[in-house]
Protein backbone atom coordinates (compact mmCIF):
# COMPACT_ATOMS: atom_id res chain seq x y z
CA UNK A 1 0.00 0.00 0.00
CA UNK A 2 1.18 3.64 -0.39
CA UNK A 3 3.23 5.05 2.43
CA UNK A 4 3.92 8.91 2.50
CA UNK A 5 7.07 10.37 4.20
CA UNK A 6 7.36 13.86 5.32
CA UNK A 7 10.29 15.99 6.58
CA UNK A 8 11.18 18.11 8.92
CA UNK A 9 8.61 16.67 11.38
CA UNK A 10 9.67 20.43 13.20
CA UNK A 11 11.01 23.58 11.67
CA UNK A 12 11.12 27.43 12.97
CA UNK A 13 11.20 30.09 11.15
CA UNK A 14 11.25 33.94 11.27
CA UNK A 15 8.57 36.28 10.18
CA UNK A 16 8.97 36.99 6.43
CA UNK A 17 11.00 33.76 5.60
CA UNK A 18 9.53 31.43 3.27
CA UNK A 19 9.48 27.77 4.83
CA UNK A 20 9.80 24.41 2.47
CA UNK A 21 8.24 21.47 3.71
CA UNK A 22 8.76 17.90 1.27
CA UNK A 23 7.03 14.76 1.15
CA UNK A 24 7.54 11.37 -0.90
CA UNK A 25 5.34 8.92 -1.94
CA UNK A 26 5.50 5.06 -2.85
CA UNK A 27 2.53 4.59 -4.61
CA UNK A 28 3.21 5.39 -8.40
CA UNK A 29 -0.39 5.11 -9.27
CA UNK A 30 -0.58 7.90 -6.49
CA UNK A 31 -2.58 11.19 -8.69
CA UNK A 32 -3.82 13.40 -6.15
CA UNK A 33 -1.65 15.01 -3.37
CA UNK A 34 -3.24 17.64 -0.66
CA UNK A 35 -1.92 19.82 1.84
CA UNK A 36 -4.00 19.96 5.02
CA UNK A 37 -3.33 22.80 8.05
CA UNK A 38 -4.21 21.97 11.68
CA UNK A 39 -3.78 24.54 14.31
CA UNK A 40 -4.09 23.68 17.72
CA UNK A 41 -7.41 22.26 18.96
CA UNK A 42 -8.79 22.31 15.72
CA UNK A 43 -9.41 20.43 12.85
CA UNK A 44 -7.11 19.81 9.63
CA UNK A 45 -8.50 22.13 6.65
CA UNK A 46 -7.57 21.88 2.80
CA UNK A 47 -5.04 24.33 2.09
CA UNK A 48 -4.04 24.00 -0.97
CA UNK A 49 -3.95 19.63 -3.19
CA UNK A 50 -2.25 19.44 -6.90
CA UNK A 51 -3.08 16.12 -9.41
CA UNK A 52 -0.79 14.49 -10.94
CA UNK A 53 -1.19 16.34 -14.16
CA UNK A 54 -0.17 19.30 -12.97
CA UNK A 55 3.98 20.28 -11.59
CA UNK A 56 3.43 23.08 -10.05
CA UNK A 57 0.31 25.04 -7.84
CA UNK A 58 0.20 28.44 -6.52
CA UNK A 59 -2.62 30.49 -4.61
CA UNK A 60 -1.35 33.50 -2.77
CA UNK A 61 1.72 32.73 0.11
CA UNK A 62 1.21 28.98 -0.99
CA UNK A 63 2.78 26.62 -3.64
CA UNK A 64 2.97 22.97 -4.08
CA UNK A 65 5.53 21.36 -6.20
CA UNK A 66 5.05 17.84 -7.90
CA UNK A 67 7.95 16.03 -9.20
CA UNK A 68 6.30 12.24 -10.20
CA UNK A 69 9.51 11.05 -11.74
CA UNK A 70 10.98 10.98 -8.32
CA UNK A 71 7.88 11.08 -6.54
CA UNK A 72 8.41 13.98 -4.40
CA UNK A 73 6.13 16.92 -3.74
CA UNK A 74 6.69 20.16 -1.33
CA UNK A 75 4.42 22.89 0.27
CA UNK A 76 6.64 26.75 -0.02
CA UNK A 77 5.16 29.52 2.10
CA UNK A 78 6.80 32.58 1.18
CA UNK A 79 6.79 36.10 3.38
CA UNK A 80 5.79 33.41 6.52
CA UNK A 81 3.36 35.12 9.08
CA UNK A 82 2.26 34.32 12.68
CA UNK A 83 -0.50 32.90 11.84
CA UNK A 84 1.23 30.31 9.68
CA UNK A 85 2.19 28.51 13.13
CA UNK A 86 0.24 24.73 12.79
CA UNK A 87 1.16 21.44 11.50
CA UNK A 88 1.21 20.94 8.07
CA UNK A 89 0.03 17.60 6.85
CA UNK A 90 0.82 16.55 2.79
CA UNK A 91 -1.20 13.39 1.74
CA UNK A 92 -1.61 11.53 -1.16
CA UNK A 93 -4.34 9.64 -2.71
CA UNK A 94 -5.59 7.63 -6.14
CA UNK A 95 -8.08 9.77 -7.63
CA UNK A 96 -10.30 6.96 -9.21
CA UNK A 97 -10.20 4.77 -5.72
CA UNK A 98 -12.04 6.61 -3.77
CA UNK A 99 -11.33 9.24 -1.08
CA UNK A 100 -9.15 7.33 1.62
CA UNK A 101 -5.92 9.72 2.21
CA UNK A 102 -2.28 8.42 2.98
CA UNK A 103 -0.63 11.28 5.40
CA UNK A 104 2.80 11.78 6.17
CA UNK A 105 3.10 12.19 9.63
CA UNK A 106 3.12 15.96 9.85
CA UNK A 107 5.29 19.32 10.31
CA UNK A 108 4.90 21.66 13.26
CA UNK A 109 5.30 24.92 12.06
CA UNK A 110 6.36 27.85 14.59
CA UNK A 111 6.80 31.13 12.82
CA UNK A 112 8.55 33.71 15.76
CA UNK A 113 7.99 37.73 14.91
CA UNK B 1 -24.70 24.48 5.46
CA UNK B 2 -23.81 22.29 8.21
CA UNK B 3 -20.36 21.37 8.58
CA UNK B 4 -19.49 17.52 9.53
CA UNK B 5 -20.91 16.97 12.56
CA UNK B 6 -19.32 14.02 14.90
CA UNK B 7 -20.66 12.93 18.16
CA UNK B 8 -19.59 13.00 20.93
CA UNK B 9 -16.70 15.18 21.19
CA UNK B 10 -15.51 13.15 24.22
CA UNK B 11 -15.95 9.85 25.42
CA UNK B 12 -13.69 7.93 28.60
CA UNK B 13 -14.03 3.90 28.47
CA UNK B 14 -12.74 1.05 30.21
CA UNK B 15 -10.92 -1.63 28.26
CA UNK B 16 -12.39 -4.37 27.45
CA UNK B 17 -15.58 -1.92 26.54
CA UNK B 18 -16.76 -1.03 23.43
CA UNK B 19 -17.67 2.06 21.73
CA UNK B 20 -19.42 3.80 19.12
CA UNK B 21 -19.11 6.90 17.34
CA UNK B 22 -21.22 8.75 14.82
CA UNK B 23 -20.38 11.21 12.15
CA UNK B 24 -22.99 13.06 10.53
CA UNK B 25 -21.44 14.71 6.88
CA UNK B 26 -22.26 18.13 4.75
CA UNK B 27 -25.55 18.06 3.43
CA UNK B 28 -25.42 16.24 -0.25
CA UNK B 29 -21.80 14.86 0.69
CA UNK B 30 -21.97 10.81 -0.20
CA UNK B 31 -18.32 9.75 1.08
CA UNK B 32 -17.57 9.39 4.35
CA UNK B 33 -13.90 8.34 5.64
CA UNK B 34 -12.22 8.07 8.99
CA UNK B 35 -9.09 8.33 10.97
CA UNK B 36 -7.34 8.38 14.16
CA UNK B 37 -5.26 11.00 15.23
CA UNK B 38 -2.37 10.17 17.73
CA UNK B 39 0.58 12.38 18.43
CA UNK B 40 3.40 9.34 17.76
CA UNK B 41 1.56 8.01 14.23
CA UNK B 42 -0.17 10.98 13.17
CA UNK B 43 -3.54 11.12 10.64
CA UNK B 44 -3.67 6.86 10.10
CA UNK B 45 -6.48 6.45 7.01
CA UNK B 46 -9.29 3.77 8.92
CA UNK B 47 -11.96 3.16 6.02
CA UNK B 48 -14.10 4.90 3.69
CA UNK B 49 -17.84 4.79 3.09
CA UNK B 50 -19.53 5.20 -0.42
CA UNK B 51 -22.98 4.64 -0.36
CA UNK B 52 -23.39 2.79 1.92
CA UNK B 53 -20.30 0.64 0.78
CA UNK B 54 -16.95 -0.12 2.84
CA UNK B 55 -14.85 0.68 -0.33
CA UNK B 56 -11.63 1.13 1.31
CA UNK B 57 -9.77 0.12 4.69
CA UNK B 58 -6.60 0.96 6.58
CA UNK B 59 -4.13 -1.50 8.17
CA UNK B 60 -6.27 -1.83 11.57
CA UNK B 61 -7.48 -4.74 13.03
CA UNK B 62 -10.61 -6.10 12.89
CA UNK B 63 -11.68 -4.72 15.82
CA UNK B 64 -12.51 -1.34 14.65
CA UNK B 65 -15.56 -1.62 12.12
CA UNK B 66 -17.93 0.90 10.14
CA UNK B 67 -21.15 1.19 8.75
CA UNK B 68 -23.07 3.99 6.48
CA UNK B 69 -26.25 4.59 6.66
CA UNK B 70 -28.90 5.29 3.90
CA UNK B 71 -28.90 9.32 4.88
CA UNK B 72 -24.85 8.91 4.46
CA UNK B 73 -24.85 9.11 8.02
CA UNK B 74 -21.51 6.74 9.63
CA UNK B 75 -20.97 5.08 12.64
CA UNK B 76 -17.53 3.52 13.85
CA UNK B 77 -17.31 1.11 16.38
CA UNK B 78 -13.98 -0.31 18.51
CA UNK B 79 -14.86 -3.42 20.03
CA UNK B 80 -12.27 -4.89 22.90
CA UNK B 81 -11.07 -1.45 23.63
CA UNK B 82 -7.09 -1.27 24.13
CA UNK B 83 -5.32 1.58 26.14
CA UNK B 84 -3.69 2.14 22.54
CA UNK B 85 -6.73 2.96 21.34
CA UNK B 86 -6.98 6.53 22.76
CA UNK B 87 -6.69 8.64 20.02
CA UNK B 88 -8.61 11.61 18.60
CA UNK B 89 -10.76 10.08 15.91
CA UNK B 90 -12.08 12.07 12.86
CA UNK B 91 -14.38 12.13 10.23
CA UNK B 92 -14.08 13.58 7.18
CA UNK B 93 -17.07 13.68 3.99
CA UNK B 94 -16.49 14.39 0.48
CA UNK B 95 -18.95 14.72 -2.02
CA UNK B 96 -18.62 12.27 -4.58
CA UNK B 97 -16.50 8.99 -4.86
CA UNK B 98 -13.43 10.41 -5.98
CA UNK B 99 -10.23 12.21 -4.60
CA UNK B 100 -11.53 15.86 -3.73
CA UNK B 101 -11.47 18.26 -0.67
CA UNK B 102 -12.21 16.08 2.08
CA UNK B 103 -13.93 18.27 4.93
CA UNK B 104 -13.15 17.02 8.25
CA UNK B 105 -15.43 16.81 11.54
CA UNK B 106 -14.40 18.29 15.21
CA UNK B 107 -13.30 14.37 15.81
CA UNK B 108 -14.04 12.75 18.96
CA UNK B 109 -11.41 12.23 21.93
CA UNK B 110 -11.45 8.77 23.18
CA UNK B 111 -9.89 8.14 26.07
CA UNK B 112 -9.34 4.15 27.22
CA UNK B 113 -8.25 4.15 30.64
Amino acid sequence: GENVEQHPSTLSVQEGDSAVIKCTYSDSASNYFPWYKQELGKRPQLIIDIRSNVGEKKDQRIAVTLNKTAKHFSLHITETQPEDSAVYFCAASIIQAGTALIFGKGTTLSVSS
Amino acid sequence: KAGVTQTPRYLIKTRGQQVTLSCSPISGHRSVSWYQQTPGQGLQFLFEYFSETQRNKGNFPGRFSGRQFSNSRSEMNVSTLELGDSALYLCASSPTGRSTEAFFGQGTRLTVV
